[in-house]
């Protein structure tokens, strides 16, 4: 079975820093593209960013950029989000989430399956 | 980046009747678009890629269609456990960009 469990959420205040975990089974994860996709209280969702399969290639959404790192170890079958100086509004819970499919040059693709997400709080 | 503009927002429905989502992009995005059902307090699900393809398992009374700008999500005969918030999401470009999404509520 296709799993991605996160986590790694907590409360933690202004300017802080945080550090995400998803942990990938039932599939090949060095062949797919993954991302991280974002859902604040009672709002929609946001993407994130993603990273390809050998880690050359990653991007952002805009509001995170120079604040938030992805990263990846295929050897753990692991996905990671460094979140740092973080603000109110990233308060969401952070759902990871695979590429529907192989080979996917881009990164830009449809998203399945997702994580059951985790809640990162950031107040004071 | 490109917009979504997702509507209605919300509605209300009775089980069996047919329910339309529109979604339409800032610019054109082929059919780069996704759409998603997500239940409360769990995870988004995949339903339809490629604005027509229905995802494996997903029940064939939602069908979705269009290109370019324009897009459509119908569920043909609601049922009950179609109650929920559904998005669209567009992959033609980075940064990938949701709709705001379209509550399904009982009549």
């Amino acid at each position: 079975e296709v799993q991605l469990v996160e986590s790694g959420g907590a409360l933690v205040q202004p300017g802080g820093s945080l550090r995400l975990s998803c942990a990938a089974s039932g599939f090949t994860f060095s062949s797919y593209w993954m991302s991280w996709v974002r859902q604040a209280p009672g709002k929609g969702l946001e993407w994130v960013a993603n990273i390809k399969q050998d880690v050359s290639e990653k991007y952002y959404v805009d509001s995170v950029k120079g604040r938030f790192t992805i990263s990846r170890d295929n050897a753990k079958n692991s996905l990671y989000l460094q979140m740092n100086s973080l603000r109110a509004e990233d308060t969401a819970v952070y759902y990871c989430a695979r590429d529907r499919s192989l080979g996917v040059l881009s990164g830009k693709s449809e998203l399945d399956p997702w994580g059951q997400g985790t809640l990162v709080t950031v107040s004071s | 980046a490109i917009r979504i503009t997702q509507s209605p927002s919300s509605l209300s429905a009775s089980t069996g009747d047919r329910v339309t989502i529109t979604c339409r992009a800032s610019q054109g995005i082929s059919s780069s678009l996704a759409w998603y059902q997500q239940k409360p307090g769990k995870a988004p699900k995949l339903l339809i890629y490629a604005a027509s393809t229905l995802q494996s398992g997903v029940p064939s009374r939602f069908s979705g269609s269009g290109s370019g700008t324009d897009f459509t999500l119908t569920i043909s005969c609601l049922q009950s456990e179609d109650f929920a918030t559904y998005y669209c999401q567009q992959y033609y470009s980075y940064p990938l960009t949701f709709g705001g999404g379209t509550k399904v509520e009982i009549k």
